[in-house]
């Protein structure tokens, strides 16, 4: 089946660090794919998304580019914030048939002190 | 515009209890999702509904786990009877050409 991998656990960066999350995928098809952030409290709430190759997702700051060749959706940002602490999912959804379920990663926790 | 509404927020349930957590999905959304949120497992499906009809019923949690809509604004999570190992947090989402929008989820704690 689909699954996404990224990267585990914890983040810790000061303010004005640079970010980059590692996100890659496995799907039988040609899937969209998703940047999902949670604040405490809180459901998932989208970033962005990018449903074909070479295309970059961005809000915020944050970015990623769909790789189809690495199978990668990378989050990146120039310079964190306090404010961007929170945890980060990275998601697919199979955008050839009628299933529009995601699949997330584990999700990572980004942990920014100033 | 409401978002998705989760009610409980909080709910504690003894071992062996039946519990049911509520949904109420944006109006005019066609797609519901029951998610289980773990820090270790992260969110793992548990139920998919596509125009009320089940599309999808996560294989591990067919056992006690049951997911029903009774329309298209109202969604029930049943678990019975609760294990300890249940305790998470419960998390409905909708969507419309793929947009999906969470709740805020129920923090389930399992005694």
């Amino acid at each position: 089946g689909d699954s996404v991998t990224q990267t585990e656990g914890q983040v810790a960066l000061s303010e004005e660090d640079f970010l980059t999350i590692h996100c890659n995928y496995s799907a039988s098809g040609y899937p969209t794919l998703f940047w999902y952030v949670q604040y405490p409290g809180e459901g998932p709430q989208l970033l962005f998304r990018a449903s074909r190759d070479k295309e970059k997702g961005s809000s915020r700051g944050f970015e990623a580019t769909y790789d189809k060749g690495t199978t990668s959706f990378h989050l990146r940002k120039a310079s964190v914030q306090e404010s961007d602490s929170a945890v980060y999912y990275c998601a697919l959804s199979d955008s050839g048939g009628s299933n529009a379920k995601l699949t997330f990663g584990k999700g990572t926790k980004l942990s920014v002190k100033s | 515009d409401a978002g998705v509404t989760q009610t409980p927020r909080h709910e504690v349930a003894e071992k062996g209890q039946t519990i049911i957590l509520k949904c109420e999905p944006v109006s005019g959304h066609n797609d519901l999702f029951w998610y289980r949120q773990t820090k270790i497992q992260g969110l793992e499906l548990l139920s998919y509904f596509r125009s009320k009809s089940l599309m999808e019923d996560g294989g591990a949690f067919k056992d006690r786990f049951k997911a029903e809509m009774l329309n298209s604004s109202f969604s029930t999570l049943k678990i019975q009877p609760t294990e300890p190992k249940d305790s998470a947090v419960y998390l409905c989402a909708s969507s419309l050409d793929r947009e999906v929008f969470f709740g805020k989820g129920t923090r389930l704690t399992v005694v």
